[in-house]
């Protein structure tokens, strides 16, 4: 099966401007995580789908980040506009678990997107 | 809260040796505890889980982990390390709430040199 995927895998944009960030998700998996790794720091939760459904968004850290998953799909986020402290790398995963009390498959992540904001 | 810690930033090893990734935890609750490795430019790749049962999980690439719910402990371990297994290395538990999102570990760099 295909795995994650994420485009673009790099990008180079000026403070300011706007950037989308896509993730295709293992097919037939409900679960879509975003998670962020700033450099040389842990990996953060960003926020949670089931399907379309935006299950926990807790860790967007504010109102310049917006996620979308139309069609409980593919992904998008989008950061507008760019401040230097959103540099680092931004992850993708997804998971085939049914709900509470049955979370103990793996998450599969995707290769990252590297976000440098200049 | 939940947490996990992984003590050191970097590991160096000789080839041939055997290697330890240390993490500790703290949940409420059983915890669903992972491994991750990233090798350059990749996306993180599972390497085991330990959900119940044994004590002693064995994932991917000859790894294994520990469980030790008493030292609230899931230490990485291969008993002959590999050039090859020079990554980063992140440990992490699934939230037991209404996500299952993974709390990850600082990550510690592994280095296994010939």
């Amino acid at each position: 099966e295909a795995g994650v995927t994420q485009f673009p895998s790099h990008s180079v944009i000026e403070k300011g401007q706007t950037v989308t960030l896509r993730c295709d998700p293992i097919s037939g998996h409900d679960n879509l995580y975003w998670y962020r790794r700033v450099m040389g720091k842990e990996i953060k939760f960003l926020l949670h789908f089931v399907k379309e459904s935006k299950q926990d968004e807790s860790g967007m850290p504010n109102n310049r980040f917006l996620a979308e998953r139309t069609g409980g799909t593919y992904s998008t986020l989008k950061v507008q506009p760019a401040e230097l402290e959103d540099s680092g790398v931004y992850f993708c995963a997804s998971s085939q678990d049914h709900g509470p009390g049955q979370f103990n498959s793996p998450l599969h992540f995707g290769n990252g997107t590297r976000l440098t904001v200049t | 809260a939940q947490s996990v810690a992984q003590p050191e930033d970097q590991v160096n090893v000789a080839e041939g040796n055997p290697l330890t990734v240390k993490c500790t935890y703290s949940v409420s609750g059983n915890p669903y505890l992972f491994w991750y490795v990233q090798y350059p430019n990749r996306g993180l790749q599972f390497l085991l889980k330990y959900i119940t049962g044994d004590n002693l999980v064995k994932g991917s690439y000859g790894f294994e982990a520990e469980f030790n719910k008493s030292q609230t402990s899931f230490h990485l371990k291969k008993p002959s390390a590999l050039v090859s297994d020079s990554a980063l290395y992140f440990c992490a538990v699934r939230d037991t709430g209404d996500t299952g999102k993974l709390i990850f570990g600082q990550g510690t760099t592994l280095q296994v040199k010939p």
